[in-house]
């Protein structure tokens, strides 16, 4: 049973381009969550989806960012007019219906430039 | 909404020894406690998690206490390897119809001196 996927690993983007990050969710897992990490820093909650709902997106900035879990497809977190304070790395969860436990991907590291 | 305190930030213990770490919460309505652990430019990988209706868990050398009534919660580490090193970070959530959003304590950078 392959992990959580995010793709890409590393993305740098100049500040004002689009940056958009891929999640895919462990199989059977209908879940997803994606948190922000900065350098030196805990895990800060962004937004809680489930298929082609959002369920909690109150960690979300309200401007510039947006989510997205599409019937089919990965979950995206899309940035837009990126600025150098959205340098960071983007970790999604995913955990399986009726169950707490949540399982993170290897992260996107984000570098704007 | 949830705020999670963790302590100490850094914590170095001779190899073979007991760590503790400690986390705090003040909403009331959290009633899952999950600790991660996360190696220098990994993910951060669940490593044992407690409920609010138990006051203790325990799997092989990691156990975790939670004293609802204080709202607190401690991970504990016996005979520490040098594996163990990384940084381990405490949450807390409501989960009140289901999963919700974790919010994650600052970590404990556990450093195993051999």
């Amino acid at each position: 049973n392959a992990g959580v996927m995010q793709n890409p690993r590393h993305l740098v983007r100049r500040r004002g381009q689009e940056a958009r990050l891929r999640c895919s969710p462990m199989k059977g897992h209908s879940h997803v969550y994606w948190y922000r990490q900065l350098p030196e820093e805990g895990l800060k909650f962004m937004v809680y989806l489930q298929k082609e709902n959002i369920i909690d997106e109150s960690g979300m900035p309200k401007e510039r960012f947006s989510a997205e879990f599409p019937k089919e497809g990965p979950s995206i977190l899309r940035i837009q007019q990126v600025v150098r304070g959205d340098s960071a790395a983007y970790f999604c969860a995913s955990s399986p219906p009726s169950r707490y436990e949540q399982y993170f991907g290897p992260g996107t590291r984000l570098t704007v430039t | 909404g949830e705020n999670v305190e963790q302590h100490p930030s850094t914590l170095s213990v001779q190899e073979g020894d007991s760590a503790v770490i400690k986390c705090t919460y003040s909403d009331s309505a959290s009633n899952y406690f999950p600790w991660y652990k996360q190696e220098l430019g990994k993910r951060p990988q669940l490593i044992i998690d407690i409920r609010s209706n138990v006051g203790e868990k325990k799997d092989q050398r990691i156990a975790v206490t939670l004293n609802k009534t204080a709202k607190h919660f401690s991970l504990h580490i016996t005979e520490t390897q040098p594996e163990d090193s990384a940084v381990y970070f405490c949450a807390a959530s409501p989960t009140v119809g289901g999963a919700d959003g974790l919010t994650f304590g600052k970590g404990t950078h556990l450093i195993i001196q051999p």
